[in-house]
């Protein structure tokens, strides 16, 4: 079946640091594919995604490209702030057979 | 456009004692899940419906636990009797068939004394 491994945590860095968190996932066919974040007592929000391969997903800063060659989805970002400390999911989705994985989430936290 | 609806937002009870989640899809979607999000095991699916039907209910840790989802605009979690283990953020999310993106609510957090 599908799964998705992410980049264990936790994750700290300073601020105007660069990060990547790294998602891969094994799926048959075309997934699509999403980033979430989860801010400290909130639910899961969408962040970004992409649904066929090369297609670039971005929003606040974030980036994720859809890599099939490598059967990955990394999110990164140029320069981090301290309110984008939170936890981030990766999450695999294959449409048809209505699978939906999510990656076990890591944990980010960006020190001023 | 409202949300997913989800209550209460805390719940604080005694071991043995009967809880019941509550879980308002938005409006139009037909896929509806439960998760359950612990520090030590994450993020745990517990049960997936599809046009009010329970389509996978691996997830559901044992017979204490129970979702129904009596129509398209509402769903309850119900567990008899809790336990200090079931102590828990329990999370509604809800989507349309072949779209993918979920939609979370804010979550109830259990603690069972």
């Amino acid at each position: 079946g599908n799964s998705v491994t992410q980049m264990e945590g936790p994750v700290t860095l300073s601020e105007e640091a660069f990060l990547t968190i790294n998602c891969t996932y094994t799926a048959t066919g075309y997934p699509s594919l999403f980033w979430y974040v989860q801010y400290p007592g909130e639910g899961l929000q969408l962040l970004l995604k992409a649904t066929k391969a090369d297609d670039k997903g971005s929003n606040k800063g974030f980036e994720a490209t859809y890599r099939k060659e490598t059967t990955s989805f990394h999110l990164e970002k140029g320069s981090v702030q301290v309110s984008d400390s939170a936890v981030y999911f990766c999450e695999v989705y294959q449409g048809g057979s209505e699978k939906l994985v999510f990656g076990k989430g890591t944990k980010l936290t960006v020190n001023p | 456009d409202a949300g997913v609806i989800q209550s209460p937002r805390h719940e604080v009870t005694e071991m043995g004692q009967e809880v019941t989640l509550r879980c308002k899809p938005i409006s139009g979607h037909n896929s509806l899940f439960w998760y359950r999000q612990t520090m030590m095991r994450g993020l745990e699916l517990l049960i997936y419906f599809n046009n009010n039907v329970p389509i996978d209910d691996s997830g559901m840790p044992e017979d204490r636990f129970s979702a129904k989802m009596p129509n398209a605009s509402f769903s309850t979690l119900k567990i008899q009797p809790s336990e200090p283990r079931d102590s828990a953020v329990y999370f509604c999310a809800s989507t349309k068939t072949a779209m993918g993106e979920l939609f979370f609510g804010e979550g109830s957090r259990l603690t069972v004394l």
